[in-house]
């Protein structure tokens, strides 16, 4: 299984809502990120966890909340977005630190 | 800003001509990568090439690095209608490989 998988594929949330974006992977990575895209602009960093601990977050809101309850999965937890919040959200792992990413295809949320 | 800079932001060529994208970046990397996105969903990862090596083929892709001009080029040969995508080069940041930060990106149209 070489695969990342994301859920749901889309989010439509309202500014009250609270919700979690999921990412799963069994290939055996121990460093796993989320990353935000928004219309037509690049990928940027929010989050990376390594070895199942936070090691990096790039002065995200605190209405995002990662979560990396094991080594296979990632969580966000959504809570009090704004519009400008929607974007493509893209999860990845890798297998540690020092290799390249493999990428899921993402969950595109509209804050509403 | 690290963000690395890619022209043409767009291209669109015929079925069969080659395209070639190009991608210039800011600081010094252990190597630089290449990910093609097919309309707003995830990333694919197609070469990375590392800053010890000049040229790198895979299939019909053929990428250069020149590290005194801080610079990449992405050529797809004899290209397809299903080559039509975003294409993202991606450097490390601190030269940490899975920690990137993406250039602004090449719209390519491949017209049948």
């Amino acid at each position: 299984d070489t695969e990342v998988t994301q859920t749901p594929k889309h989010l439509v949330m309202g500014m009250t809502n609270k919700k979690s974006l999921k990412c799963e992977q069994h290939m055996g990575h121990r460093a796993m990120y989320w990353y935000k895209q928004k219309a037509k602009k690049p990928p940027e960093l929010m989050f990376v966890y390594s070895y199942e601990k936070l090691s990096i977050n790039e002065s995200v809101p605190s209405r995002f909340s990662p979560e990396c309850p094991n080594s296979s999965l990632l969580n966000l937890h959504l809570h009090a977005l704004q519009p400008e919040d929607s974007a493509l959200y893209l999860c990845a792992s890798s297998q540690e630190e020092a290799s390249r990413p493999y990428f899921g295809p993402g969950t595109r949320l509209t804050v509403l | 800003s690290q963000q690395g800079e890619e022209d043409p932001q767009a291209l669109s060529i015929q079925e069969g001509e080659n395209a070639t994208m190009n991608c210039s970046y800011k600081t010094s990397i252990n190597n630089l990568q290449w990910y093609r996105q097919n309309s707003g969903r995830g990333l694919v990862h197609l070469i990375l090439i590392r800053s010890n090596e000049r040229e790198k083929h895979s299939g019909r892709l053929r990428v250069t690095l020149d590290t005194s001009k801080k610079s990449s080029s992405l050529l797809i040969t004899a290209s397809r209608a299903a080559d039509t995508a975003s294409y993202f080069c991606a450097t490390p940041r601190g030269g940490a490989t899975n920690k990137l930060i993406f250039g602004t990106g090449t719209l390519l149209a491949v017209q049948p």
